[in-house]
């Protein structure tokens, strides 16, 4: 199956810092992959719906200042958080969806563990 | 505003046992229910995915029961061994806006030897 890499999977930094998060399909191409938030027993929240080419759209109350996406081809996306503080500490996944998909199939990276201190 | 509603939040059973989920969803546009597994630390991972247009389906151990017009959908998992002991979450999506899920709140599975 269709596998997307996630790195790095578990990073702490101190506050103020900003971490840069990859997400790779590493078979497969993806024009749009998705970015989401989990918090500790919770569901997955979608941040942002990353386009490969064209600027991110983000979901309501997402800042995009502050997790800025890039998505520079069509097998890797990037998340930076940036300034990050305390509360910016939580699971952040990743999915991607083959350009070549007839249906909706979504491939899930294995996740990031931000701790930031 | 939570779109799809999952229960129950936890569920204990036995080895052999047939845990069941269930999920509402409230927007009649969603055209896509598929439902994941996640462990720990680890991204979910997708179990099995239904359309409007078939009541049942069933992959192996897992069975997804549909009713449109309840607008509801279950997860039932035959014969549940200890390590199907995860996190299941049931999602919808619409054809019309590409992939983009929306997850129901999630239940802790725990099924004990």
């Amino acid at each position: 199956g269709a596998v997307v890499s996630q790195h790095p999977s578990r990073v702490i930094c101190k506050s103020g810092t900003s971490v840069k998060i990859e997400c790779r399909s590493l078979d497969f191409q993806a024009t749009t992959m998705f970015w989401y938030r989990q918090f500790p027993k919770q569901s997955l929240m979608l941040m942002a719906t990353s386009n490969e080419g064209s600027k991110a759209t983000y979901e309501q109350g997402v800042e995009k200042d502050k997790f800025l996406i890039n998505h520079a081809s069509l097998t890797l996306s990037t998340l930076t958080v940036t300034s990050a503080h305390p509360e910016d500490s939580s699971f952040y996944i990743c999915s991607a969806r083959p350009v070549l998909a007839t249906n909706e199939k979504l491939f899930f990276g294995s996740g990031t563990q931000l701790s930031v201190l | 505003q939570q779109q799809v509603k999952q229960s129950p939040q936890s569920l204990i059973v036995q080895k052999g046992g047939i845990p069941i989920i269930n999920c509402a969803y409230e927007n009649t546009a969603f055209d896509y229910f598929p439902w994941y597994q996640q462990f720990p630390g680890k991204g979910p991972a997708l179990l099995i995915a239904i359309r409007p247009d078939v009541s049942e389906k069933k992959e192996g151990r897992f069975t997804i029961s549909f009713n449109k017009s309840a607008k509801q959908f279950s997860l039932h998992i035959m014969d549940s061994q200890p390590g199907d002991s995860a996190t299941y979450f049931c999602a919808a999506s619409m054809r019309s806006s590409g992939s983009r899920l929306t997850f129901g709140e999630g239940t802790q599975l725990t099924v004990n030897p």
